[in-house]
């Protein structure tokens, strides 16, 4: 157990609609990273957020939106679903800005049909 | 970016060490390698990582060359629960990019 939490574990939905996927960070870890694994894609990088600000952005779509609140729990938001969205979204934190070893969430697995 | 390159797949037989390479030649001078699994669909798992010295920790040691530009995961006693993907990755600016890593598959 990483001692990250993600819900919901699964997740079907049809096209075109919106999902939020929820994320609570390690205790003291201030940053949170979200991931996309498709099942014929390794894991992509999509955003990093740190103490609630955006730090970093990699291969995020403009429908996907996050943010991260004052508790430091985080939310990425997935909007116009498409079939192509189905995969796996795994968040991870880590406990400063960089260079730290992260830690995963078991993944929220969505399917959109 | 720091590209890594690491073998598609390695079987190993359960008890022996397990010694998967990964190249990273274009890595700069304050890039650190990290290694991380994954198994089946969990979450990537963090094993270790290094910058200049050779690594161990509980899980595993990591070995980095003189000139950083391979370095080597070993397990050292693998068992059939380290069957896995494994993962190479040079941490660019706080970015991880995960490759397509190794899939080990330990046999009994």
């Amino acid at each position: 157990d990483s001692g990250v939490t993600q819900t919901p574990k699964h997740l079907i939905t049809a096209t075109g609609q919106r999902v939020t996927l929820r994320c609570s960070p390690r205790s003291g870890d201030l940053s949170v990273y979200w991931y996309q694994q498709s099942l014929d894609q390794g894991l992509q990088f999509l955003i990093q957020y740190y103490n609630g600000e955006e730090r970093a952005k990699g291969n995020i779509l403009e429908r996907f939106s996050a943010q991260q609140f004052p508790d430091l729990h985080s939310e990425l938001n997935l909007s116009s679903l498409e079939l192509g969205d189905s995969a796996l979204y795994f968040c991870a934190s880590s406990r400063g800005l960089a260079g730290y070893e992260q830690y995963f969430g078991p993944g929220t697995r969505l399917t959109v049909t | 970016d720091a590209k890594t390159t690491q073998p598609t797949s390695m079987d190993c037989a359960e008890g022996r060490a397990a010694n998967l390479p990964c190249n990273h030649s274009t890595i700069s001078g304050n890039e650190y390698v990290y290694w991380y699994r994954q198994i089946h669909s969990q979450g990537p798992q963090y094993i270790i990582h290094g910058l200049k010295n050779n690594e161990t920790n509980e899980m595993a040691s990591l070995i980095i060359t003189e000139d950083r530009k391979s370095s080597t995961l070993i397990l050292p006693h693998a068992t059939l629960r380290d069957t896995a993907v494994y993962y190479c990755i040079v941490l660019t600016g706080n970015q991880f990019y995960f490759g397509t890593g190794t899939s080990l598959t330990v046999i009994p």
